[in-house]
């Protein structure tokens, strides 16, 4: 059965420095989006994307937020400067079209921000 | 406003019983969707079961149903014959459609224990 994969599943860093999630979504699916799960709270949406440029975005999702498609298969997220209260579990998501209901979820990535 | 709330932070079950996790919702919108996630130890999402506004009959897939009533704006998970293996956090999410809107929005979660 297909999935959406996430790279790295742990990723540490400094803060201040830059990071990159990445994501390769279901191959037949159009939309992609990211969430974040700071530990024991509640999902937030960040950002979704089709068709190559962002369709709607949080307020979470500022200036220091970033997200690519670089090629066919990866969908990226970048945290320019990160902060120590970027530390969360990040969760990239896809559906087949902007229609469709579900979203399959990855495993998520678990950034750690010292 | 909270536009998911889920009142159970935390449920004790015993193995075998029947459980319902409450999910209330917000909204204005007339055409929406509503979700059901679990989310065991290992951090992963999956997807459980979905509801639309539209329809008629309360959603089941399998163990999983989804008690829907749409004039008290509520959508509770029932687990029938609970396993061991359901212990985890469930969380319940709305999509509204109008303005091409697409986001999950979720509630707080309910972390589900299973007892032996």
């Amino acid at each position: 059965e297909p999935e959406v994969t996430q790279t790295p599943s742990h990723q540490v860093t400094q803060m201040g420095q830059e990071v990159i999630l990445r994501c390769v979504p279901i191959s037949n699916h159009l939309y992609f989006y990211w969430y974040r799960q700071i530990l024991g709270q509640k999902v937030e949406f960040l950002v979704s994307f089709y068709n190559n440029e962002i369709s709607e975005k949080s307020e979470i999702f500022d200036d220091q937020f970033s997200v690519e498609r670089p090629d066919g298969s990866n969908f990226t997220l970048k945290i320019r400067s990160t902060k120590l209260e970027d530390s969360a579990m990040y969760f990239c998501a896809s559906s087949r079209d902007p229609s469709s209901y579900e979203q399959y979820f990855g495993p998520g990535t678990r950034l750690t921000v010292t | 406003a909270q536009k998911i709330t889920q009142t159970q932070p935390g449920m004790f079950v015993q193995e075998k019983e029947a459980v319902t996790l409450d999910c209330t919702y917000d909204t204005s919108d007339q055409s929406y969707g509503l979700f059901w996630y679990k989310q065991p130890s290992s951090g992963e999402m999956i997807f459980l079961i979905y509801q639309g506004s539209y329809d008629e009959q309360n959603a089941t897939e399998g163990r999983y149903s989804l008690n829907f009533q749409k004039a008290r704006k509520s959508a509770n998970l029932v687990i029938s014959a609970s396993q061991l293996g359901d212990s985890a956090m469930y969380f319940c999410a709305m999509r509204e459609f109008m303005d091409s809107n697409y986001q999950l929005i979720w509630g707080a979660g309910t972390k589900l224990i299973i007892k032996p």
